[in-house]
């Protein structure tokens, strides 16, 4: 299967600062990445849909002003998350489709906690 | 209209056992539903998918079953190993983004050896 890294793999950041998140393809050029996010023992809920060359989309909720998404390259996605607070702690994971289209490989995730 | 349930939240199974985990969607505009399967602090990966056109698909010791009129599909986990304790989702995804799965709550699947 298609391989996606992420990076940092965890990260700590103080209240009021921003952090960013990127999601690489390796192996494989995605035009579209999508991003989740997952609170402890929970389910995964969809972010938003990046695209390459354009605006990403945002799902109903998830404030685009607070959580920037850059889709830089073919290969590249990046989350921002501007202004953290404790509230923002969790699990960000990153996803793009293989070239079959239908399966979506997700990254290894990357936990963010805001003290 | 967007949801997906899954059940059972929990499970516990005995090495060699089948495990069994169901789910059901609403959103009739569904036609793509893989099963994920996650260990702590990693990212889901995909185990097996299936598309409604067909009733039931297997791989290896995983099955998915799948009815159509009922909305409902299912992941049994044949010969069931210590290894396979994790926390397994069902997703769901369909229309013009194949990429923007729903899923279900989780169940966490545990194989006493």
């Amino acid at each position: 299967g298609a391989v996606v890294s992420q990076h940092p793999s965890w990260v700590i950041c103080k209240s009021g600062t921003s952090v960013k998140i990127e999601c690489r393809s390796l192996d494989f050029q995605a035009t579209t990445m999508f991003w989740y996010r997952q609170f402890p023992k929970q389910s995964l809920m969809l972010m938003a849909t990046s695209n390459e060359g354009s605006k990403a989309t945002y799902e109903q909720g998830v404030e685009k002003d607070k959580f920037l998404i850059n889709h830089a390259s073919l290969t590249l996605s990046t989350l921002t998350v501007t202004s953290a607070h404790p509230e923002d702690s969790s699990f960000y994971i990153c996803s793009a489709p293989g070239q079959g289209r239908l399966e979506q490989y997700f990254g290894p995730g990357t936990r963010l906690t805001v003290t | 209209q967007q949801q997906v349930k899954q059940s059972p939240q929990s499970l516990i199974v005995q090495k060699g056992g089948i495990s069994i985990i169901n789910c059901a969607y609403e959103n009739t505009a569904f036609d793509y539903f893989p099963w994920y399967q996650q260990f702590p602090g990693k990212g889901p990966a995909l185990l097996i998918a299936i598309r409604p056109d067909v009733s039931e698909k297997k791989e290896g010791r995983f099955t998915i079953s799948f009815n159509k009129s009922a909305k409902q599909f299912s992941l049994h986990i044949m010969d069931s190993q210590p290894g396979d304790s994790a926390t397994y989702f069902c997703a769901a995804a369909g229309g013009t983004s194949y990429g923007k799965l729903t899923f279900g709550q989780g169940t966490i699947l545990t194989v006493h050896p």
